[in-house]
């Protein structure tokens, strides 16, 4: 089966700190994926990467950054965290292909205060 | 550009009663479509998914999905609920024609089963 794992499940930051979430699977897949869940808004993606080192702004970049130095690795980095940024953050991995299921990580409830 | 419309939020049935979470899309080329379920405090787990094969799709836990082209729809059903059932679940397209990439999500449909 292929697991996608989240470094925290619960975090809790103060406004204007430097957040890192990380992100790994293990199934060698080329693409994955940060989405933050609002309710009412579904899933939003912020950034995906298709490579190593290869990033692309998704539907809601502002505030955030990433990082792909590894394969199975993708990080999101909030560098100045802010209230709004309140959020669960998912993050998902997906095989190169048409129709591919996209696997999701347990998600990170983020807390800004 | 993809997009997709969950005409509901928030669904409420009877325990045995049919389940219908109604869902449109709108795409540009022949589309992936997934349903997905979140159960409260889990991740998401995919029930079923259309890749341009039979249109009417079978999921896990007795759900099914019938692509409708003519109706850009993808109205996910169940015969009879059940408790477990309740959860919310989102609709999505496939945003990429050729890798499945980008996923377009519905806001999501909350399902409430009563006992």
């Amino acid at each position: 089966d292929v697991k996608v794992t989240q470094s925290s499940r619960y975090l809790v930051k103060r406004t204007g700190e430097k957040v890192f979430l990380e992100c790994v699977q293990d199934m060698d897949h080329e693409n994955m994926f940060w989405y933050r869940q609002d309710p009412g808004l579904g899933l939003r993606l912020i950034y995906f990467s298709y490579d190593v080192k290869m990033k692309e702004k998704g539907d809601i970049p502002e505030g955030y950054s990433v990082s792909r130095e590894k394969k199975e690795r993708f990080s999101l980095i909030l560098e100045s965290a802010s209230t709004n940024q309140t959020s669960m953050y998912l993050c998902a991995s997906i095989a190169w292909g048409a129709g591919e299921t996209q696997y999701f990580g347990p998600g990170t409830r983020l807390l800004v205060l | 550009a993809q997009s997709v419309t969950q005409l509901d939020s928030h669904v409420s049935v009877s325990e045995g009663t049919p389940v219908l979470l109604r869902c449109n899309y709108s795409s540009s080329y022949s589309p992936s479509l997934f349903w997905y379920v979140q159960h409260p405090n889990k991740g998401l787990q995919l029930l079923l998914k259309y890749t341009s094969a039979a249109t009417l799709v079978k999921g896990i836990n007795g759900f099914e999905a019938e692509f409708k082209k003519s109706e850009t729809s993808f109205h996910l059903t169940k015969p009879s609920a059940h408790m477990s059932d309740a959860a919310e679940y989102f609709c999505v397209v496939s945003a990429a024609p050729n890798n499945g990439n980008k996923l377009v999500f519905g806001a999501g449909t909350i399902l409430r089963v009563k006992s």
